[in-house]
């Protein structure tokens, strides 16, 4: 079957660093997304992993461990603008199917 | 910036009413995709399309239709609303980047069925 598990809510302060993890079982991996999801609005790309490791891109940062079915999205110097829906997202073999999680809402605080 | 359009952006509309969710993209993208999403709830795949005259259920049952006659242009058909379809429906395209297929989302209609 597949599973995506993701906390369902953060909190953090702004300036401060959050980690939010995402752990999946599926059939077929091809790679991991992050998009992020304002209240009320469309999903936006964020990050894409395929190979293990960390990515980097300004103040957000993804990691993948494909044996470990585990991924995190890293935020630095959060700023209330921050404050969203980060949604884990298991790309297929094939690439054009993808498969959501649920969701983070995280909440920034002043 | 994407170019992706979905219309109406908000519906209200009585039950056994059949109804069409508009989706246009200009960017040539061949694959397309509709979602189902409720407020804090993951996205659910109900169609794709691989390209012209190509498409198929997703993996959320789903009494809705697709067509695709244009590249362009994806609508979302419900012969007979009800209540249980009052959720949000994104549209989204996607092309091949190197080695991922980025989704690119329309900003979404919420359909309320009263």
């Amino acid at each position: 079957g597949q599973n995506i598990d993701q906390p369902t809510e953060m909190t953090a302060t702004e300036g401060a660093i959050v980690q939010i993890n995402c752990t999946y079982q599926t059939s077929g991996f091809n790679g991991l997304f992050w998009y992020q999801q304002h209240a009320g609005e469309a999903p936006t790309f964020l990050s894409y992993n395929v190979l293990d490791g960390l990515e980097e891109k300004g103040r957000f940062s993804s990691f993948l461990s494909r044996s470990k079915g585990y991924s995190y999205l890293l935020l630095k110097e959060l700023q209330m603008k921050d404050s969203a829906s980060y949604l884990c997202a298991v790309s297929h073999t094939g690439g054009f199917k993808t498969i959501f999680g649920a969701g983070t809402r995280l909440f920034v605080k002043a | 910036e994407a170019d992706i359009y979905q219309t109406p952006r908000y519906l209200v509309i009585g039950t056994g009413k059949k109804i069409t969710l508009e989706c246009s993209q200009t960017m040539g993208h061949d694959k397309m995709y509709w979602y189902q999403q409720d407020p804090g709830m993951e996205l659910h795949l109900i169609h794709y399309s691989y390209g012209v005259n190509s498409t198929e259920k997703g993996d959320l049952s789903s009494e809705s239709t697709v067509s695709r006659i244009r590249t362009e242009h994806f609508p979302l058909t419900l012969e007979s609303a009800r209540p249980s379809h009052t959720s949000q429906y994104l549209c989204a395209s996607s092309e091949k980047l190197r080695d991922r297929y980025e989704q690119y989302f329309g900003p979404g209609t919420r359909l309320t069925v009263t």
